[in-house]
């Protein structure tokens, strides 16, 4: 299994220029998340989803779209760019086991290096 | 939001001394999740509790549930330079969808 992967590794984009960042898991997660990784920071959520053709938003939204059209894609878009979306984008998921103890443990990709000049 | 206090923000110690570091919360968690980062890369979990109390260990990792479910606790015991990186605690709210509240991370430092 390659777990989560993200593409692309590395963007450098002009103010108001628009891209998408997709994510993929293997190993069938309903739940996936978009986050941003800041110096000192730590980590913040963007968007989320529960399942295939839902979406919600997290702590820091603006600026940000997402679509989850199959299971094991999540993929976040910015439609137009701004140099404070310059950041490290982490996408993860996790599974909800049905047994006695549900488990919310998220598996995170490599991260998308992003900067907005 | 929700704000998880970990601290040390960083540690410089030398190779084979043990390490602790900790999160606080105002809030109950009923998970908490240890991941370390390391440069360039995602985070990698580490240690997941999810009973009050729960004492758990991965090899030279040992992470405690607090008894309160506001804080819980990371040691590593006698530190070696792979363990070099970036620390996070992060706790979960009821079920929240799965999300999760991360603290700011503590940066390991580990001299030869």
């Amino acid at each position: 299994n390659a777990g989560v992967t993200q593409t692309p590794k590395f963007r450098v984009l002009k103010t108001g220029q628009s891209m998408t960042l997709l994510c993929a898991q293997d190993m069938n997660h309903e739940y996936m998340y978009w986050y941003r990784q800041d110096p000192g920071m730590g980590l913040r959520l963007i968007h989320y989803s529960v399942g295939e053709g839902t979406t919600a938003k997290g702590e820091v939204p603006d600026g940000y779209n997402v679509s989850r059209l199959k299971k094991q894609n999540f993929l976040l878009g910015l439609e137009s760019a701004a140099p404070s979306q310059t950041s490290v984008y982490f996408c993860a998921s996790s599974y909800l086991f049905s047994g006695r103890t549900p488990r919310y443990e998220q598996y995170f990709g490599p991260g998308t290096r992003l900067t907005v000049t | 939001g929700q704000q998880l206090n970990q601290s040390p923000q960083s540690m410089f110690i030398q190779e084979g001394e043990d390490v602790s570091m900790n999160c606080t919360s105002s809030s109950i968690f009923n998970t908490w999740l240890w991941y370390k980062q390391d440069p360039g890369e995602g985070p990698v979990l580490l240690i997941a509790l999810y009973k009050a109390g729960e004492l758990t260990s991965n090899g030279r990792l040992t992470a405690q549930f607090g008894i309160t479910r506001k804080d819980s606790f990371l040691n590593i015991s006698a530190s070696i330079p792979s363990d070099v990186g970036i620390y996070f605690c992060a706790g979960l709210l009821g079920t929240s969808y799965g999300k999760l509240t991360f603290g700011q991370g503590t940066i390991l430092t580990v001299h030869p």
